[in-house]
């Protein structure tokens, strides 16, 4: 069966610098999540979106913006990097179609940012 | 605000012995209850799902319970083995939260010594 699919699944980026992560859910699934989860953290919550319209908004950083395109793929922009922002950024996708108690929210493998 | 808490944050086990984790939420008005597996620097593995109306979800050698009114699930591995060390982290999905976001314990490190 497909899944969450991520890319890339490791960056190394420079203080400042800017970083694209792309996240393409399960085919079908129209709700797309971002967290974040740093060394040693629980992931934390950053954004979602259905049907291409922002559903939620977590602890996201001014610095970070992301959206959801018409093929249900979603991107997470992060600009003027700092050396926090080096974690592992998951993204999940679900369905709200259907009995919402059965929603199931499904995770990619990560996308691991290293910022030097 | 949903808090979840996962005790023990580490525990240590000789293989073939049961492990025991804890979850507690403090917002009981919850959709339901995920319990993942996470390999270090890895992935969120889905381990086990249980509805609101369910008590317990059962896979394989995995049994999670769900005490709702308490705010408590408790997942239950037999016959732990040296490839079930991991962390382990529940989320909940509360029933008031708009976009089905899940608020995550700090999970629960375990190390099966063979």
């Amino acid at each position: 069966a497909a899944g969450v699919i991520q890319s890339p699944r490791h960056l190394i980026k420079e203080k400042r610098e800017t970083a694209t992560l792309k996240c393409y859910p399960i085919p079908r699934h129209d709700t797309v999540y971002w967290y974040q989860q740093g060394p040693g953290q629980d992931p934390q919550f950053l954004i979602s979106f259905y049907e291409k319209m922002q559903s939620d908004k977590g602890s996201i950083p001014d610095r970070f913006s992301a959206q959801q395109f018409s093929d249900y793929h979603s991107e997470l922009n992060m600009s003027s990097l700092e050396l926090g922002d080096s974690a592992l950024y998951f993204c999940a996708s679900s369905s709200a179609r259907g009995d919402s108690g059965a929603n199931v929210l499904t995770f990619g493998a990560g996308s691991r940012l290293t910022v030097l | 605000k949903q808090e979840v808490t996962q005790i023990p944050a580490a525990l240590s086990v000789p293989e073939g012995e049961n492990l025991v984790l804890n979850c507690s939420f403090t917002d009981s008005a919850i959709y339901n209850l995920q319990w993942f597996r996470q390999d270090p620097g890895k992935g969120l593995t889905s381990l086990l799902l249980i509805q609101s109306s369910q008590r317990e979800q059962t896979s394989g050698r995995l049994n999670a319970s769900l005490d709702k009114s308490s705010g408590r699930s408790t997942l239950y591995i037999a016959a732990s083995q040296p490839g079930d060390s991991a962390t382990y982290l529940c989320a909940v999905r509360s029933s008031d939260a708009a976009g089905n976001k899940l608020t995550f314990g700090g999970g629960t490190r375990v190390l099966v010594k063979p």
